[in-house]
């Protein structure tokens, strides 16, 4: 069995500009959330996907957007990149939604200079 | 929505000593998990417990929903168990709520 995995673990990207970050849900997971964890605080939400759709979001503006492909691996895109968006970027898998535990990847630390 | 507030903030330990933490729900949840979050910033599932009592090594945790509030005990700390620990619980739009986190820093 395969954990969560996401990729990459460290980015630098430049004000303005749009980042993807990929995340591989744990095998026999149908679930993926995202979360936003800035330095010194707890994670918050920004979406989830359901069999390839969305099943709720957060209060984040629609720059932050997601994507899930019938693996049930998805994309986190964010566009025109500020520099308070820089933190650690968490996925998560579960196998329902809403419902079930949640497993964590290892995180995308996105610093935007 | 509902609140979620861990206590304490901050906890200095000497190795070997037992500690409990604490997490404080404003109302019923479902869900509710405790992790462990290593310096690294990965959130490794400690427990999944909505309700009663469980135990892993060292660890254990208890939730008592009627009265909304879950306890992490880590018995016999080492330094490895350094780092934050986050309770969080599924409410509306499936999403995990997380607490407010207790910073944990076992010395030797």
């Amino acid at each position: 069995e395969t954990g969560v995995t996401q990729s990459p673990t460290h980015l630098i990207k430049t004000r303005g500009q749009q980042v993807t970050l990929r995340c591989s849900s744990q095998s026999g997971h149908n679930t993926v959330s995202w979360y936003q964890q800035a330095l010194g605080q707890g994670p918050q939400f920004i979406f989830q996907y359901y069999r390839e759709e969305e099943n709720g979001r957060g209060n984040f503006p629609p720059r932050f957007s997601g994507l899930q492909f019938p693996n049930y691996s998805s994309e986190l895109n964010v566009n025109a990149l500020e520099l308070d968006d820089s933190a650690l970027y968490l996925c998560a898998s579960s196998l329902l939604a809403g419902f079930g535990e949640a497993f964590f990847g290892q995180g995308t630390r996105l610093t935007v200079v | 929505g509902i609140q979620v507030e861990q206590s304490p903030p901050d906890l200095i330990l000497q190795e070997g000593a037992n500690s409990t933490l604490r997490c404080n729900f404003s109302d019923s949840v479902n869900n509710l998990q405790w992790f462990h979050q290593n310096p690294w910033g990965q959130l490794i599932n400690l427990f999944y417990i909505p309700s009663g009592t469980k135990q892993n090594g060292r660890l254990s945790a208890t939730t008592v929903a009627t009265e909304r509030y879950s306890l992490l005990y880590i018995s016999s700390s080492q330094t490895t168990d350094s780092g934050v620990y986050f309770c969080g619980f599924v409410g509306t739009a499936s999403k995990l709520t997380f607490g407010t986190g207790t910073r944990l820093q076992v010395t030797l």
